[in-house]
């Protein structure tokens, strides 16, 4: 079975430059989460879809974080404009209902 | 909010060394209970789980007991190997029915370091 595809796994831009992610989850996974790894830190949370909806956003800065999944299937996570803070790993997961999670490899953006 | 605790690392034992890293949480209702696994340069792994108040989860020689009366989900190996190094994650997920998702919660993460 293929795992979770993430795309780019390294980005190195300059602040105020924008970025963006692809990911695409294990087939028939209908929930796909966003994750931001700060080094050192555990992942946070930054958006949660079912299916195409947004179920949890409450962390995702807004003014500059983007993310969709269009037809429910894989997804695209945009940082505009990036600042250093937003160094760190992005990534995405994908389960079934209340089943364990199951990662990709991540994103790894460094932001000069 | 959902918290998980874990020891701070970096841990760094010699080789067959007894292996412990302490997580707790705090959350409401009835989580299920995860360690999941960061090898150097891949993705987070799930390493064993447990559902419910008194599971053991186990997998490649790692345990953990979800205790529900020290709301604890310690991690523990008999003999750990060079292999093991790696980052270890303590994490909970909830269904919160108010917003009709689950929520997953982190720890800080424990690094590993085995010496032969």
């Amino acid at each position: 079975e293929a795992g979770v595809a993430q795309s780019p796994r390294y980005k190195i831009i300059e602040k105020r430059q924008s970025v963006a992610f692809w990911c695409n989850p294990i087939s028939g996974h209908a929930t796909l989460y966003w994750y931001q790894q700060i080094l050192g830190q555990g992942p946070k949370l930054l958006i949660q879809f079912q299916n195409n909806g947004v179920v949890d956003d409450s962390q995702l800065p807004k003014d500059r974080f983007s993310a969709e999944r269009l037809k429910g299937v894989d997804s695209t996570l945009k940082i505009q404009p990036a600042k250093l803070e937003d160094s760190a790993v992005y990534l995405c997961a994908s389960s079934t209902v209340l089943s364990e999670l199951f990662f990709g490899e991540g994103s790894r953006l460094t932001v000069l | 909010g959902d918290s998980v605790t874990q020891m701070e690392g970096p841990v760094t034992l010699s080789e067959e060394a007894f292996l412990t890293i302490n997580c707790t949480y705090t959350a409401t209702g009835y989580p299920s209970l995860f360690w999941y696994v960061q090898y150097p340069g891949e993705g987070l792994q799930l390493l064993l789980k447990a559902t419910k108040a008194d599971d053991k989860g186990s997998n490649k020689g790692f345990e953990a007991t979800y205790r529900k009366e020290t709301t604890s989900f310690h991690l523990e190996k008999g003999s750990v190997q060079v292999s093991d190094s790696a980052v270890y994650f303590c994490a909970l997920i909830r269904r919160d029915s108010g917003a009709g998702s689950y929520q997953l919660t982190f720890g800080k993460g424990t690094k590993l370091s085995v010496i032969p």
